[in-house]
């Protein structure tokens, strides 16, 4: 079936600090991926997506690049702040159109 | 919009009790979903419906029922609470009618803790 493996975490960065969060996924077909941002006390929400290989999404100064060759969708962002501290979460969806996530990435940024 | 919502925010509840965690969103989606998050385990998904009527398990759906009597409600019924159903639970809608591009839409979450 479907998986998600992310780097776990957390990941505690200086601001300002480039900022790299891997993710590899398994799938039959062609699925698209997903990042979605929890911040504390919240439900997820979206940050970026790609449907379709080489597709870079991109939201917020986040970019991830749908990458088929390596089956790899690695979220960045360049310069990060105390405000982007929150968990996030890969995911795709495939043919049976039901989402399969990761277990998560806490990003924790020091001022 | 008010998008999905969720009541009730926390709940305590006694080891044999029942209760209902409701979910109402407002944009006319056809597909719903019910996830656990349990601390650093990710999301785990309880049943999912894919319009009313239509209803299904999904990876974790021991000790819940769920109904999908119209398009905007779905709620999540515990029955016989157990400690192990401590958890974070959070409802998702998506539209359903675009594949697998369709982003999900989260509620706030339900923080339920049975003693």
């Amino acid at each position: 079936g479907d998986s998600v493996t992310q780097m776990e975490g957390p990941v505690t960065l200086s601001e300002e600090a480039f900022l790299t969060i891997n993710c590899t996924y398994t799938a039959t077909g062609y699925p698209s991926l997903f990042w979605y941002v929890q911040y504390p006390g919240e439900g997820l929400q979206l940050l970026l997506k790609a449907t379709k290989a080489d597709d870079k999404g991109s939201n917020k100064g986040f970019e991830a690049t749908y990458r088929k060759e390596t089956t790899s969708f690695h979220l960045e962002k360049g310069s990060v702040q105390v405000s982007d501290s929150a968990v996030y979460f890969c995911a795709l969806t495939g043919g049976s159109y039901i989402p399969t996530f990761g277990r998560g990435t806490s990003l924790i940024v020091h001022p | 919009n008010a998008g999905v919502t969720q009541t009730p925010k926390f709940r305590i509840l006694k080891i044999g009790q029942s209760m209902t965690l409701q979910c109402t969103q407002d944009m006319n989606h056809n597909y719903m979903y019910w996830y656990r998050q349990d601390p650093g385990m990710g999301l785990k998904l309880i049943y999912y419906s894919v319009g009313a009527g239509i209803t299904d398990k999904g990876e974790v759906p021991n000790g819940y029922n769920v109904s999908r009597s119209t398009t905007e409600d779905f709620p999540l019924r515990l029955e016989l609470a157990a400690p192990s159903q401590t958890s974070v639970y959070f409802c998702a809608s998506s539209y359903g009618g675009r594949g697998s591009t369709d982003t999900q839409y989260f509620g706030p979450g339900t923080r339920l803790t049975v003693l």
